[in-house]
């Protein structure tokens, strides 16, 4: 069984620096690209970044030169580090797997980020 | 890189179907078979319900489907339950490595 789990949020101030980070099991973890996507409180689902099972990574606009996502093929884990937060980056923040099709079939449960003064 | 358009909300009653659109551009849904729907409970995690298009992976019941056509597409709900009621989200490849999510779709079941 596919297992996620996100940690690492919490309270921050605005221009403060926070690291996420989801440790995978259940499945092979080497070959499967990993996506963060959040969910800014009462709002819809935004895509922030995805890494390939090769280390290509990839970001929204909205996060680009702020946040970093890598990976660590031995510990089966991905972070997400995130520089520069605004107010706006505050939501629940997901890791999910890349499946078929630009698909994302398996969910972590998220883990709180607040950027408030 | 906006997001797609989906109506706020849709119902129906026990039984009946629903169909949910998702509309974008020729950029993203109608440019690519990469559209995915996604259930999402109140303080819960998503989970992916359709892919590319109109694939279902397994477990998800045949009641749910999707289609597309030109640069919008749906998810159709059939036979309604009260565990349907939920958030739905699509989502599409959009060029360049980018992943666009529509801004969800409150499906109420009367």
């Amino acid at each position: 069984e596919v297992q996620l789990v996100e940690s690492g949020g919490g309270l921050v101030k605005p221009g403060e620096s926070l690291r996420l980070s989801c440790a995978a099991s259940g499945f092979t973890f080497s070959t499967c690209g990993m996506t963060w996507v959040r969910q800014a409180p009462g709002k819809g689902l935004e895509w922030v970044s995805t890494i390939s099972y090769t280390s290509d990574t990839h970001y929204a606009e909205s996060v680009q030169g702020r946040f970093i996502i890598s990976r660590d093929n031995a510990k089966n884990s991905v972070d997400l580090q995130m520089n520069s937060l605004r107010a706006e980056d505050t939501a629940v923040y997901y890791c999910a797997t890349d499946g078929i099709g630009w698909s994302r079939d398996s969910w972590g449960q998220g883990t709180l980020v607040t950027v408030s003064s | 890189q906006s997001a797609l358009t989906q109506p706020p909300s849709a119902s129906g009653s026990p039984g009946q179907s629903v169909t949910i659109s998702c509309t974008g551009t020729s950029s993203d849904i109608g440019g690519y078979s990469h559209v995915s729907w996604y259930q999402q409970h109140p303080g819960k995690a998503p989970k992916l319900m359709i892919y590319e298009v109109s694939k279902r992976p397994s477990g998800v019941p045949d009641r749910f489907s999707g289609s597309k056509s030109g640069n919008t597409a749906s998810l159709t709900v059939s036979g309604l339950q009260a565990e349907d009621e939920a958030d739905y989200y699509c989502s599409s490849y959009a060029a360049s490595n980018k992943l666009v999510f529509g801004g969800g779709t409150k499906l109420t079941v009367l």
